[in-house]
C-alpha cells in the first residue's frame, strides 16, 4: 500500500543530544514537508522540499536540519540547539506544488518527541 | 500576518444532525482551501479541498467557499459519533511563499449518540 511512514512513533531525547526523525513515502510525491504541532497551537512548518537536493526553511527552522538526498526520504534532525523540542512532529508529502494547481498534502502518523 | 481563524468549540451536535464548521481567512490572495480531520493523538487526514466559489459535495461532506466574504465552511450531514474529532482548515495562496499552507487551530466537534 502507498503511504507515508514515520519512525519512530515515540522518541526521547537527552540533554545535548541530536535526534533524527525518519520520513519515507512511496507515493511518488515530489514535495515533502515537516510540521510541528503543540497543544493549543496550529501546525507550524519547519522545513519543506519541492525537489531532491533542495529544501527551504519554514516558519520555525531554528534548531532543526533536513536533507533530501532521495525523492522518497526527508529526514529531520532535531539538534541540541532546539531548546523546546517536545512536540508532535508530522511529515507530509504532495505532488509538486504549482500555481493554479491544488495538490493536497497527505500526512504520516507522526512522531512524538519528549525530553528525558 | 496571514491568518486562518476557526471557532475552537467544542461544537456539540446530536447524532444524525448537520454539523457546520466555519473558517475565515485574512489573505484575499488565498486560492485553495483544505479541510482535514484529526482524531485525538493522530495525524490529520484530508477530507476535501475547494478552490471555486460555491459548494462542493463528497458523500456526507459539503465544502462551501465564499471568496468575497473570505469564508469557507464544512457541512457534515447525518453526523455520526465517529465524526467526533478536531477539524482543521487550511488556506493556500497562489504565488511564491504564499503557496505555503496557513493553518487554523481547529474546531473540536462532538457528536452525541
Amino acid at each position: 500500500d502507498g503511504g507515508i511512514t514515520q519512525s519512530p512513533k515515540y522518541l526521547f531525547r537527552k540533554e545535548g543530544q541530536n535526534v533524527t526523525l525518519s520520513c519515507e513515502q512511496n507515493l511518488n510525491h515530489d514535495a515533502m514537508y515537516w510540521y510541528r504541532q503543540d497543544p493549543g497551537q496550529g501546525l507550524r512548518l519547519i522545513y519543506y522540499s519541492q525537489i531532491v537536493n533542495d529544501f527551504q526553511k519554514g516558519d520555525i527552522a531554528e534548531g532543526y536540519s533536513v536533507s533530501r538526498e532521495k525523492k522518497e526520504s526527508f529526514p529531520l534532525t532535531v539538534t541540541s540547539a532546539q531548546k523546546n523540542p517536545t512536540a508532535f512532529y508530522l511529515c507530509a508529502s504532495s505532488f509538486r506544488d504549482r500555481p493554479n494547481s491544488n495538490q493536497p498534502q497527505h500526512f504520516g502518523d507522526g512522531t512524538r518527541l519528549s525530553i528525558l | 500576518q496571514k491568518e486562518v481563524e476557526q471557532n475552537s468549540g467544542p461544537l456539540s451536535v446530536p447524532e444524525g444532525a448537520i454539523a457546520s464548521l466555519n473558517c475565515t481567512y485574512s489573505d484575499r490572495g488565498s486560492q485553495s482551501f483544505f479541510w482535514y480531520r484529526q482524531y485525538s493523538g493522530k495525524s490529520p487526514e484530508l477530507i476535501m479541498f475547494i478552490y471555486s466559489n460555491g459548494d462542493k459535495e463528497d458523500g456526507r461532506f459539503t465544502a462551501q467557499l465564499n471568496k468575497a466574504s473570505q469564508y469557507v465552511s464544512l457541512l457534515i450531514r447525518d453526523s455520526q459519533p465517529s465524526d467526533s474529532a478536531t477539524y482543521l482548515c487550511a488556506a493556500r495562496g497562489n504565488a511564491g511563499n504564499n503557496r505555503k499552507l496557513i493553518w487554523g487551530l481547529g474546531t473540536s466537534l462532538a457528536v452525541n449518540p
